[in-house]
């Protein structure tokens, strides 16, 4: 079955304390992006990924880094999480762009 | 300006009855456009891309206005499970897509 995966799906954790959720898609695709849902401010794009090892900046791309090692993963990692990045984050594969089920993220 | 906007809503539309509503971009060098479909809070899902001809799925038929600069979706015979929020989606060069904040349909019996 095509699909995205992410993990976690929900996380609670403290600021500054590093994480890393994960993306995993099974369709080669070439193109994945991470995205952050916030109520009022829409889907906005943080990083985005057009092959291994090229990435770049998306709309809101500060206090995020991404790799792309490797065609099927594109994890996200937070080195020192703070509340404003308390959000619902997507993943998504693509250029027509699956989507992920989503990680909700507080950060206390 | 946002360089893609949407009339949040929500429209309000009975059982059966045909809601359209649009989708503006500022960038005139835009090159492709989506329009998406998300349930309260789940992931997005790809409704249907939109060609410079418009096109039609089903009940769904989407326009393209580059001239003006804005996109639109209507939905016929509306159903109950309609009720969604639709996410505009507009492609730039080097494949770099910014999501409109969505219009929320609501369809009532």
């Amino acid at each position: 079955e095509a699909q995205v995966t992410q993990n976690p799906r929900y996380l609670i954790t403290v600021t500054g304390k590093k994480l890393t959720v994960t993306c995993s898609q099974n369709m080669n695709h070439e193109y994945m992006s991470w995205y952050r849902q916030d109520p009022g401010l829409g889907l906005r794009q943080i990083y985005y990924s057009m092959n291994v090892e090229v990435t770049d900046k998306g709309d809101v791309p500060e206090g995020y880094k991404v790799s792309r090692k490797e065609k099927r993963n594109f994890p996200l990692i937070l080195e020192s999480p703070s509340p404003n990045q308390t959000s619902l984050y997507f993943c998504a594969s693509g250029y027509e762009q699956y989507f992920g089920p989503g990680t909700r993220l507080t950060v206390t | 300006r946002k360089e893609v906007e949407q009339d949040p809503g929500p429209f309000n539309v009975p059982e059966g009855a045909t809601v359209a509503f649009n989708c503006t971009y500022s960038n005139s060098a835009s090159q492709s456009f989506f329009w998406y479909r998300q349930d309260c809070r789940k992931e997005p899902k790809l409704l249907m891309s939109v060609y410079s001809s418009g096109n039609e799925d089903g009940r769904f038929t989407a326009q393209l206005n580059r001239a003006s600069q804005y996109i639109s979706l209507l939905i016929r015979d509306s159903k109950l499970s309609d009720s969604a929020t639709y996410l505009c989606v507009v492609g730039a060069a080097g494949n770099k897509l910014t999501f409109g904040g969505g219009t929320r349909v609501l369809v009532k019996p």
